[in-house]
């Protein structure tokens, strides 16, 4: 099955700097890469995704970056705030049962 | 439009016990997801409904978690006997069809085995 590697784990920031989260997947069949943020206490809420037809998607603060023949992906955050402080999570998934496999999660940090 | 709505939120139970989750998807989203997420991990599928069939239970411990989905609506996650390592967050999604769409995610159970 697919597997999803996430790094870094932890990542601080100071305000109004950018962040970036790395992941891979092992699976060629991949074609739909979502990107969860989950406060705590709270269930992921999507804040971007990807489809493997595109090598780049942007929405304000946040884009997110896709190698397909690395089979890596990216989320990048510019002018980071401190509300933006969370988990975040990667997944991959593909066309068939629509599964998600998710990366292990990377607490973000925002420091005023 | 309301959320993915989940109950209890947290549950204290001893080992042997057995527990039961519920979870209101979205309104007309016919796939519905349970995944558990053990601190400081990503969630991991247990099973996926489509309407009230089943699509996927293949990491389902099936000794002793068991799911329903009657009237293809609400759904019902049960573990009997519980173990140490089942403690977890149990998360509910749902999503709008079953080829490669958004899963919106509930507030989960958070679940604490003694």
């Amino acid at each position: 099955g697919e597997n999803v590697e996430q790094h870094p784990s932890t990542l601080s920031v100071q305000e109004g700097d950018s962040a970036v989260i790395k992941c891979t997947y092992s699976d060629s069949a991949s074609n739909y890469f979502p990107w969860y943020k989950q406060e705590l206490g709270k269930g992921p809420q999507l804040i971007i995704d990807i489809r493997s037809n595109v090598g780049e998607k942007k929405d304000q603060r946040i884009a997110v970056t896709l190698n397909k023949t690395a089979k890596h992906f990216s989320l990048h955050i510019t002018e980071t705030q401190p509300e933006d402080s969370a988990v975040y999570f990667c997944a991959a998934s593909t066309n068939t049962g629509n599964q998600f496999y998710f990366g292990t999660g990377t607490s973000l940090t925002v420091i005023p | 439009e309301a959320g993915v709505a989940q109950s209890p939120r947290y549950k204290i139970i001893e080992k042997r016990q057995s527990v039961a989750f519920w979870c209101n998807p979205i309104s007309g989203h016919a796939t519905l997801y349970w995944y558990q997420q053990i601190l400081g991990q990503g969630p991991k599928l247990l099973i996926q409904f489509q309407n009230n069939g089943v699509v996927d239970d293949s990491q389902l411990p099936k000794d002793r978690f068991s799911a329903e989905r009657l009237k293809g609506v609400d759904s019902t996650l049960k573990i009997q006997p519980a173990k140490l390592e089942d403690s977890a967050v149990y998360l509910c999604a749902s999503s709008p069809i079953t080829t490669v769409e958004t899963q919106y995610f509930g507030p989960g159970t958070r679940l604490l085995v003694l």
